[in-house]
């Protein structure tokens, strides 16, 4: 069975500090991955997605970065915080190809003070 | 530009009764559209789905009625529970080359005992 983890669970962070999140997905091998935000109360915004190791597409800028350094691994980063980054950051992997099934994690809350 | 559209923003229903959850959308090249289901502070759950060569898709008692002439979809919950009450999401992709999955704003489902 394929399991995705996320970690931090939550984090307070000052503005203008670093931010690293990160998503594991286990038992499947290849995966698409993707990175959404979720204001409170809000939509799901997706950032990134990734179909490759090594290789990411933006969606939308807000000042973020990502990575997919091993092929189970996804990385959100930014080196500076803006209270705009506040929110909940899901990752979400599906099968290769397009128009597949997104399974998201349980999301990481970030709260820029 | 908002793709995918939801109404009500929020519904309340008894104990028992059908909910009924609506969602239209803009791109006439979407073909995929999953429903999640969103509990606080949880990451989206995939409730049900379709594909656009359908226009029903029933499980357990989740229904989506779907119009591709009226680019728009449904989601009955029949016999509302109110362990059913959380936020559902509509999203809709299409499968010829994109990554992206589009969601709509949600709508907020209570059900009282």
């Amino acid at each position: 069975a394929q399991t995705i983890h996320q970690w931090p669970v939550a984090e307070i962070k000052a503005v203008g500090s670093p931010l690293s999140l990160g998503c594991t997905i286990k038992g499947k091998s290849s995966p698409n991955l993707y990175w959404y935000w979720q204001a409170t109360g809000g939509t799901l915004q997706q950032l990134f997605y990734s179909i490759t190791v090594g290789q990411v597409e933006s969606v939308v800028q807000l000042n973020l970065s990502a990575s997919r350094p091993k092929d189970d691994q996804f990385i959100l980063s930014t080196e500076k915080l803006l209270l705009s980054h506040s929110g909940f950051y899901l990752c979400a992997w599906s099968l290769r190809g397009a128009g597949n099934t997104l399974y998201f994690g349980e999301g990481s809350r970030l709260i820029v003070v | 530009q908002q793709q995918v559209r939801q109404s009500p923003q929020s519904l309340t229903v008894w104990e028992g009764e059908t909910a009924i959850l609506n969602c239209s959308y803009e791109n006439s090249a979407f073909d995929y559209f999953p429903w999640y289901q969103q509990f606080p502070g949880e990451g989206p759950a995939l409730l049900i789905a379709i594909r656009s060569v359908s226009d029903k898709k029933e499980d357990g008692g989740f229904t989506i009625f779907f119009n591709k002439r009226e680019k728009n979809l449904s989601l009955h919950i029949k016999d509302s529970q109110p362990g059913d009450s959380a936020t559902y999401f509509c999203a809709a992709s299409a499968s010829s080359g994109s990554w992206q999955l589009i969601f709509g704003s949600g709508t907020q489902l209570t059900v009282m005992p």
